[in-house]
């Protein structure tokens, strides 16, 4: 079946810095990935989306490129802030299915 | 106003007690979802609802059902609560018409079961 990794659980930073938080997948479809973020307390929000291989997808400062060759959608930001601490998912839908797998998710931590 | 609603935000029950959470979406979607969220696991879904009585299991559906009697409201419930169902549960619905992967979330409610 449909498998997402993301191999970090935790990212500390210092404002300022750039990151890269990593996404591999797995699925014998068409891939359509997603990045939600999720704040303390609160719900999970669509942070960016894309099906579209080797095009930057870009929203809030935050991209992200599918490369299907690669099976890859690593999600980066060039100048991290105190309020991008939060828990982020990588997230995998069938296209025929329309049924997301989740990632188990990296909690970046930004300090001042 | 785009919203998913969940009640209660908090729970406690005995082990062996029935629960019954709650969640509601005024966006008329045709998909709700139930996921549970567990330190290191990510989002698991219980339960993906089409419309309304068309159900289908997720990954976890074990000791969880679900009722789905209208399109905007999609009920979880816990036949005799255990102790391996404390979490936190989202809601979630979405819209094949619009953008089916997009989901929408509740706030979530945090189930402890002693």
């Amino acid at each position: 079946g449909d498998s997402v990794t993301q191999t970090e659980g935790l990212v500390t930073l210092t404002k300022g810095l750039p990151v890269m938080l990593n996404c591999t997948y797995q699925t014998t479809y068409s891939p359509f990935l997603f990045w939600y973020v999720q704040h303390l307390n609160e719900a999970p929000k669509l942070l960016l989306k894309s099906s579209t291989d080797n095009k930057r997808t870009e929203h809030q400062g935050f991209y992200a490129t599918l490369h299907k060759s690669s099976s890859s959608f690593h999600l980066q930001k060039s100048s991290v802030q105190l309020s991008d601490s939060a828990l982020y998912f990588c997230a995998l839908s069938e296209q025929v299915v329309g049924q997301l797998t989740f990632g188990r998710g990296t909690r970046l931590q930004v300090y001042a | 106003d785009m919203k998913v609603t969940q009640m209660p935000r908090y729970l406690i029950k005995r082990m062996g007690e029935n629960v019954l959470l709650e969640c509601g979406q005024d966006m008329s979607h045709e998909t709700m979802y139930w996921y549970r969220q567990d330190p290191g696991l990510g989002l698991q879904l219980i339960y993906i609802s089409y419309d309304v009585d068309s159900n289908s299991e997720g990954d976890i559906p074990k000791g969880y059902r679900v009722s789905r009697k209208k399109r905007e409201h999609f009920s979880l419930i816990l036949d005799s609560a255990k102790t391996n169902q404390t979490s936190v549960y989202f809601c979630a619905s979405s819209s094949w018409t619009v953008s089916a992967e997009t989901l929408y979330f509740g706030s979530g409610t945090r189930l402890t079961v002693l």
